[in-house]
């Protein structure tokens, strides 16, 4: 399919470990984004890339979290030592960004459980 | 404290009635408006929008009205479908913001045969 693309659809993990999300967006899309969604509420903003640089991560929550876009295209998002709080359903986006407000299309998800 | 309010969790129509799914929001400096919807295990997809400069869209069987006095938007699905059940997430941007939505909690609408 031509869609975003998310990977892994779940992942558990203990309190403490790392993890790393990848999120393979519509291609010639130049703009990514990475929401949250905890249970019951709705997405919430971490990070946007225009091309490789983060243009604006004033979402991401801590300095554990951290995303890197180095070609433009695959974007992977890094927990470092995770808590329980970070269970949620991580979600990457991308648009042509071609015009403000282009619409954003949604992978499926990880969702990421820490126990 | 929430900028974009979807006050109600939960709306359940009749296959065929007209569905009004609600959203309230406080920050004067949004001037665009989205819709999104949700199926389960599924990330969200683009329905709607609206710009600050209009007060409704229309698109097939959605229209969304924007009242600014009243910082309200409503969505209305007429004639609902069965296939329409799902969440529907309001989202904002802001002025000079690229991306950086705002979005609701969410209102699950359950469309009955």
């Amino acid at each position: 399919g031509a869609g975003v693309s998310q990977t892994p659809s779940n992942k558990v993990t203990e309190k403490g470990k790392y993890v790393e999300l990848r999120c393979d967006p519509i291609s010639g899309h130049t703009a990514l984004y990475w929401y949250r969604q905890s249970l019951g509420q709705g997405p919430e903003f971490l990070i946007y890339f225009q091309g490789t640089g983060a243009a604006d991560d004033s979402g991401l929550p801590n300095d554990r979290f951290f995303a890197v876009r180095p070609e433009g295209s695959v974007s992977t998002l890094k927990i470092q030592r995770t808590e329980r709080g970070d269970s949620a359903v991580y979600l990457c986006a991308s648009s042509p960004q071609t015009v403000r407000n282009s619409p954003l299309h949604f992978g499926n998800g990880t969702r990421l459980t820490v126990t | 404290d929430q900028q974009v309010k979807q006050n109600s969790p939960s709306l359940s129509v009749q296959e065929g009635r007209i569905s009004i799914l609600n959203c309230d929001y406080t920050n004067s400096m949004f001037d665009y408006f989205l819709w999104y919807k949700k199926y389960p295990a599924e990330g969200p997809t683009f329905l709607i929008s609206i710009s600050s400069i209009k007060d409704k869209n229309e698109d097939g069987r959605f229209t969304v009205f924007l009242n600014k006095s009243a910082k309200h938007l409503s969505l209305h699905i007429v004639p609902s479908q069965p296939g329409d059940s799902a969440v529907y997430f309001c989202a904002a941007s802001g002025r000079g913001s690229q991306g950086n939505l705002i979005f609701g909690k969410g209102t699950k609408l359950s469309v009955k045969p």
